[in-house]
């Protein structure tokens, strides 16, 4: 089992829509917890950290379920420029290591 | 402004030649990192440094050295470069007490013929 999953999509929305990303990750011991964005032949960039108490900035919440095991990314209002792929990023505790999902893929349609 | 640098945007290599890959971050940070992405396979880790010397190998470290002379600078070396090396390099590099966004380099889009 991959250390953290995330559905590859693509999930094509149209402008306007809210669309949600899950991604469960294998290890309890996980500290950290991130979503980062990558543009096409990008480098990634963070999108939002994600705490216990979940967060929000503008159009885009990130919750943490550390009962199951996941964290999740909602977009509202979604736009063209949201077109993207979002990686999910988690930490272990008493480690460095920053482990990656694969993406998940966004195209916001017009 | 944050900056991660890397020393080629692109690069063709042939098989067999010894290859460096280079990155400079201006942050003091004290932990950079090697990737490598492919598609379908997401960021792999090669090697991680958490200080000026000291390096621990990655997820796949396999055919990689790296080199940590300055703290500023971590470089990626591929001893004998293949074609199965084909593929994006990506440096980051973190604040060792912060624990917070690794700031990445534009990559390094490596061609090995």
């Amino acid at each position: 089992r991959k250390e953290v999953e995330q559905d590859p999509g693509p999930f094509n929305v149209p402008e306007g829509a809210t669309v949600a990303f899950n991604c469960t990750y294998s290890n309890s011991a996980s500290q950290s917890f991130f979503w980062y964005r990558q543009d096409c032949r990008k480098e990634p960039k963070l999108l939002m950290s994600v705490y216990s108490s979940g967060n929000e900035d503008g159009r885009f919440t990130a919750q943490l379920n550390r009962a199951s095991q996941y964290i999740s990314l909602l977009i509202r209002d979604s736009k063209l420029s949201d077109s993207a792929t979002y990686l999910c990023v988690v930490v272990t505790s008493g480690t460095y290591k920053y482990i990656f999902g694969t993406g998940t893929r966004l195209k916001v349609l017009a | 402004d944050v900056k991660v640098t890397q020393s080629s945007r692109y690069l063709v290599k042939r098989t067999g030649e010894k290859v460096f890959l280079e990155c400079v971050q201006d942050m003091d940070h004290e932990n950079m990192f090697w990737y490598r992405q492919d598609p379908g396979l997401g960021l792999r880790l090669i090697y991680f440094s958490y200080d000026v010397k000291m390096k621990e190998k990655g997820d796949i470290p396999e055919g990689y050295s790296v080199s940590r002379e300055k703290k500023e600078r971590f470089s990626l070396i591929l001893e004998s470069a293949s074609t199965n090396q084909t593929s994006m390099y990506l440096c980051a590099s973190v604040d060792r007490f912060r624990r917070g966004e690794q700031y990445f380099g534009p990559g390094t889009r490596l061609t090995v013929t």
